[in-house]
């Protein structure tokens, strides 16, 4: 059984550039979320991808944008990067059936530096 | 406005005792909890999970314990052992929602 992975690992962008960063999803799992996790704290939930649309949404704005793929794989952009937006971003895969979704699986992160 | 706390930023416990960590939650709308354990330069690793509609569920060295009318959740580790040193983060799911609410983590160190 594959895990999920993530890239890059580490990435370092100037201010106003763009980013784009690759999930592939655990075998066996439908459904991909991204989450940002700031120094100290909790990772926040972004949004969630099933059935190649987006499932929902947490509090960010339109710049930042995903993709989900037919192998379920997924992709996270974010436009017009500010300071803020440097942190550890996750992806998460899990298997959504008609009962609901429970255990997310996380990948390693990729650690986004905007200087 | 956070939904799920935890309100111990560290706890260190002598290897072979038990370890118990907390977590407070404030929306009673949450049917779905989880306990994950995070390494340094990895990503979260999930340990346990229990539905709103038990009290406890038990997995090896791991119990999570539920008391719904005082919205706490604990996790605990019997015995401890170095090994588990890492950072603890609580999860709560939002009734049958697709995100999960995290908290700020517990990082547990644990002496040989």
């Amino acid at each position: 059984e594959t895990g999920v992975t993530q890239s890059p690992t580490h990435l370092i962008k100037t201010r106003g550039q763009q980013v784009t960063l690759r999930c592939s999803s655990q075998s066996g799992h439908n459904t991909v979320s991204w989450y940002q996790q700031a120094l100290g704290q909790g990772p926040q939930f972004i949004f969630q991808y099933y059935r190649e649309e987006e499932n929902g949404r947490g509090n960010f704005p339109p710049r930042f944008s995903g993709l989900q793929f037919p192998n379920y794989s997924s992709e996270l952009n974010v436009n017009a990067l500010e300071l803020d937006d440097s942190a550890l971003y996750l992806c998460a895969s899990s298997l959504t059936t008609t009962g609901g979704s429970y255990e997310q699986y996380f990948g390693p992160g990729t650690r986004l530096t905007v200087t | 406005d956070q939904q799920v706390k935890q309100n111990s930023p560290s706890l260190s416990v002598q290897e072979g005792r038990i370890s118990i960590l907390n977590c407070d939650y404030t929306n009673s709308m949450f049917d779905y909890f989880l306990w994950y354990k995070k390494y340094p330069a990895e990503g979260p690793t999930f340990l346990i999970s229990i539905s709103s509609i038990k009290d406890k569920n038990e997995d090896g060295r791991f119990t999570v314990f539920l008391n719904k009318s005082a919205k706490h959740l604990s996790l605990h580790i019997v015995p401890s052992q170095p090994g588990d040193s890492a950072v603890y983060f609580c999860a709560a799911r939002p009734d049958s929602s697709y995100k999960l609410i995290f908290g700020s983590g517990t990082r547990l160190l644990v002496r040989p």
